[in-house]
């Protein structure tokens, strides 16, 4: 099945604590993307991606890292959690750039204590 | 700056009736609007795009450039049209969509 999967799809977690959210999509997308989602914000882009070696900062980047090695993966680090990064990630894949559409994997919730 | 603005969080109405789900955007050029809903669930997924003028699920959407809306409109409205709805945007040569806050839609019995 064409689709984009997120793990862990839960987790907490402590201040400062490094931790890394999995994406992997298996539809030879070459855009992904990350967003956050949180309460009367909708949805924010973090970091997105082109292609393979190819990232760039979306509106809210500070605290995330992000990495392409290969294309089917696209993972969110937070090197650092602090409770302001507490929300809900979304990881979002796309054939070429972002004229097409968007294929959202499932979201995972992250508390940070 | 792009900015898309949902002023409804929740909205509810009867089977039967008609239902507009309002969006609003603030975009200085030409911008692609797109309608992505979310099922009980299910990922979000895309249920239309202005550019393809298509007609989904009943479902219809009119970019207004005039008014910088493109509210969701379907004439009679299904109890699976429960869902969550967000209104997109993608400026000229951008590389990520820009969300609204949602409208949750709730269609009673």
């Amino acid at each position: 099945e064409a689709q984009v999967t997120q793990n862990p799809r839960y987790l907490i977690t402590v201040t400062g604590k490094k931790l890394t959210v999995t994406c992997s999509q298996n539809m030879n997308h070459e855009y992904m993307s990350w967003y956050r989602q949180d309460p009367g914000l909708g949805l924010r882009q973090i970091y997105y991606s082109m292609n393979v070696e190819v990232t760039d900062k979306g509106d809210v980047p500070e605290g995330y890292k992000v990495s392409r090695k290969e294309k089917r993966n696209f993972p969110l680090i937070l090197e650092s959690p602090s409770p302001n990064q507490t929300s809900l990630y979304f990881c979002a894949s796309s054939w070429t750039g972002i004229t097409g559409e968007l294929f959202f994997g499932e979201g995972s919730r992250l508390t940070v204590l | 700056a792009q900015r898309v603005t949902q002023p409804e969080k929740l909205l509810s109405v009867f089977k039967g009736a008609p239902v507009e789900l309002k969006c609003n955007y603030s975009y200085s050029g030409s911008p692609e609007l797109f309608w992505y809903v979310q099922y009980s669930r299910q990922r979000l997924q895309l249920l239309l795009r202005h550019i393809s003028r298509e007609s989904i699920k009943g479902f219809t959407a009119d970019l207004n450039k005039g008014e910088t809306s493109f509210h969701l409109k379907k004439p009679f409205a299904q109890e699976e049209d429960s869902a969550m709805y967000y209104c997109a945007l993608r400026g000229q040569g951008a590389q990520k969509l820009v969300f609204g806050q949602g409208t949750r839609l709730t269609i009673n019995p």
